[in-house]
């Protein structure tokens, strides 16, 4: 089954603690990319890749680390949590042609006390 | 710049009510996509149509319909007959497509949908 899995799914985790969420595709997709959900803000770009070892910045990066070293996998590093990161997060994946459906992962809810 | 505006924060019918969800969007290109999608409270993104900028067709699929022009720079989305189930988040969503073939999403703020029995 074509799927983009996240995990962990939900995270309690404490300020300055270094998590890691990861994603992973096999649709054998180039880009991929993650976004944050808050209230009121709607979905917001935080970083993407446009294949493996290449990443930029999407609209909100600050605090995030990303890495592409397999087409598969694009793991989101928060290397050091603050509360401002609780967010609902999501990983999407598409192939790298015009406007293609973006597929996304079933979100990972993380609360940062 | 990309936009999409959703200006409706909440909005509640009861059953069997006709209701309309805006979505104005802002973009300088010619070539362009818009997209809805539906977040039902178990959290998940569920695609539900894409449109590219040259198709100004309206679209039908059972009691979900989608009415775009260009002219107002608008998509919006319609459900008859509104149902319990329909009870969910929607976001309208707009993706440029420039000629290096990335695109971005750009999403609006969301309108929840409340629909009471």
């Amino acid at each position: 089954e074509a799927q983009v899995t996240q995990n962990p799914r939900y995270l309690i985790t404490v300020t300055g603690k270094k998590l890691t969420v990861t994603c992973s595709q096999n649709m054998n997709h180039e880009y991929m990319s993650w976004y944050r959900q808050d209230p009121g803000l709607g979905l917001r770009q935080i970083y993407y890749s446009m294949n493996v070892e290449v990443t930029d910045k999407g609209d909100v990066p600050e605090g995030y680390k990303v890495s592409r070293k397999e087409k598969r996998n694009f793991p989101l590093i928060l290397e050091s949590p603050s509360p401002n990161q609780t967010s609902l997060y999501f990983c999407a994946s598409s192939l790298l042609k015009q406007a293609n459906e973006q597929f996304f992962g079933p979100g990972t809810r993380l609360t940062v006390l | 710049a990309q936009k999409v505006t959703q200006a409706q924060t909440e909005i509640s019918v009861v059953e069997k009510e006709d209701v309309t969800l805006d979505c104005v969007y802002e973009t300088r290109d010619t070539t362009y996509y818009l997209f809805w999608y539906k977040q039902p409270p178990s959290g998940e993104l569920v695609f539900l149509i894409r449109r590219n900028s040259f198709d100004e067709q309206n679209e039908i699929s059972g009691r979900y319909s989608w009415n775009f022009q260009k002219s107002t720079s608008s998509f919006n989305f319609t459900i008859t007959a509104s149902q319990v189930v329909d009870s969910a988040v929607y976001f309208c969503a707009l993706s440029e497509a420039p000629s290096t073939g990335f695109q971005k999403l750009v999403f609006g703020t969301g309108t929840r949908l409340l629909v009471s029995p």
